[in-house]
């Protein structure tokens, strides 16, 4: 069974210029999940999909992050425009049920640096 | 809010030795899940151990077995025979629920195998 996907795996930018990263979960899983993970800090989330659907996004900065799942499968998270304390792992995560318990499946991250 | 601490930033362990990580949670909760994730460098993120709190007997995955105090709020990890390959940051995480939930990380401990 192939993971979560994610895309780009790095990405430099500077400050107020944009960006986008994209994140293909495992097949059938159903609810998506983008969490930052800033150096030294634990994963945070910032949205969460149920389907195609907004379930959570109450630590999403609306005034500079955006996010879409179209179809209900495929996720892209945008910053725009992006600023220095933005630089982070940007996770990306789907969740099945397994022995009766959700568990979540990470990406392999999109390492952010802002300069 | 529910809050995860890891009070242990670092840790190193010699190879084959056995190794303890700590976590404390709050939460008010009497019904939730707890986790423990394995970040390698540079690789995604993995589940390691998963402890329902309804559960009195601390949950075992080969090497990996967890010490779970509820009332004290209390949940480490042992790791036994440690290997090389169990270098890397671990995350303990809560979760209220067996659903979809996000899930709410500690900072993490970076462990370290001594060959």
């Amino acid at each position: 069974e192939a993971g979560v996907a994610q895309s780009p795996r790095y990405k430099i930018i500077e400050k107020r210029q944009s960006v986008a990263f994209w994140c293909n979960p495992i097949s059938g899983h159903a609810t998506l999940y983008w969490y930052q993970q800033i150096l030294g800090q634990g994963p945070k989330l910032l949205i969460q999909f149920q389907n195609n659907g907004v379930v959570d996004d109450s630590q999403l900065p609306k005034d500079r992050f955006s996010a879409e799942r179209l179809k209900g499968v495929d996720s892209t998270l945008k910053i725009q425009p992006a600023k220095l304390e933005d630089s982070a792992v940007y996770l990306c995560a789907s969740s099945l049920m397994r022995r009766w318990v959700y568990e979540q499946y990470f990406g392999p991250g999109t390492r952010l640096t802002v300069t | 809010a529910q809050t995860v601490t890891q009070s242990q930033p670092e840790m190193s362990v010699q190879e084959a030795e056995t190794v303890t990580l700590s976590c404390t949670y709050d939460t008010s909760e009497s019904d939730y899940y707890l986790f423990w994730y394995k970040q390698p460098p540079s690789r995604q993120m993995i589940l390691v151990i998963r402890q329902e709190a309804y559960k009195q007997q601390n949950a075992t995955e080969n090497r990996f077995s967890v010490n779970f105090q509820k009332a004290a709020k209390s949940f480490s990890l042992k790791i036994s025979d440690s290997q090389l390959g169990d270098a890397a940051m671990y995350f303990c995480a809560y979760r209220r629920d067996s659903g979809n939930t996000p899930l709410v990380f500690g900072k993490g401990t970076r462990l370290s195998v001594i060959a």
